[in-house]
């Protein structure tokens, strides 16, 4: 059974910090990764995707990492703002499936 | 990209009553998900809406209580049958496209 993990549970920064958010799944046989955000309240919106055969992608002042051989995937945001606050979720799915195995989320607070 | 919305975007309901959630998405899809997060918790697949075939539903939930339609490739609804305080979570219809897409979520609170 697939379990994602993420650390740290909540983690406080100031404004213009570069900043790592870790992802760990236990089965490496996933199709894809990804990362979200969730503002309170609201729904997610997806921030990266990244597929089993990639090392990176990045979009803007984010890059997410995955290295599935040991499980893990990274979200380094840079130059972080109090408008990136918010909660950070990766989700991982197998090959030849559609469900989504989520982390718990790392809530980010950005400290003007 | 797809947009998905949901009604309601929240509700406030009594014990032992239903609740019915629909989801809209602007393009037509094969599979839509219905997903459940409990306060402080993370995100749960409920199950897996196919159009013209019955939900396919996760371990821990069946459709006496969880009843799912999905008339067509645009459109579904998830019921919460005969709610507790336990159910109150916020509930999220997904579509995937390569990408996963969320709507913006029901929040429940079950009195």
């Amino acid at each position: 059974k697939q379990e994602v993990t993420q650390i740290p549970a909540a983690l406080s920064v100031p404004e213009g910090e570069n900043l790592v958010l870790n992802c760990s799944f236990t089965d490496s046989a996933i199709y894809n990764l990804q990362w979200f955000r969730q503002d309170p309240g609201k729904g997610l919106t997806s921030l990266l995707l990244i597929q089993s055969s990639q090392r990176e992608q990045t979009s803007g002042r984010l890059n997410a990492s995955l290295d599935k051989s040991s499980g893990r995937s990274t979200l380094y945001i840079a130059a972080s703002q109090p408008g990136d606050s918010a909660t950070y979720l990766c989700a991982v799915k197998r090959e030849g499936a559609q469900k989504l195995v989520f982390g718990q989320g790392t809530r980010l607070t950005i400290n003007p | 990209s797809a947009v998905i919305s949901q009604k309601p975007s929240r509700d406030i309901c009594q014990r032992g009553t239903s609740l019915t959630i629909q989801c809209q998405v602007d393009s037509q899809v094969t599979m839509m998900f219905w997903y459940r997060q409990q306060p402080g918790q993370s995100l749960t697949l409920i199950a897996t809406a196919n159009q013209g075939s019955e939900a396919t539903y996760e371990s821990g939930f069946v459709i006496d209580k969880f009843p799912i339609s999905r008339p067509n490739l645009t459109f579904s609804t998830l019921t919460v049958s005969n709610m507790s305080p336990e159910d109150s979570s916020i509930y999220l219809c997904t579509v995937s496209q390569e990408t996963q897409y969320f709507g913006p979520g029901t929040r429940l609170l079950v009195l």
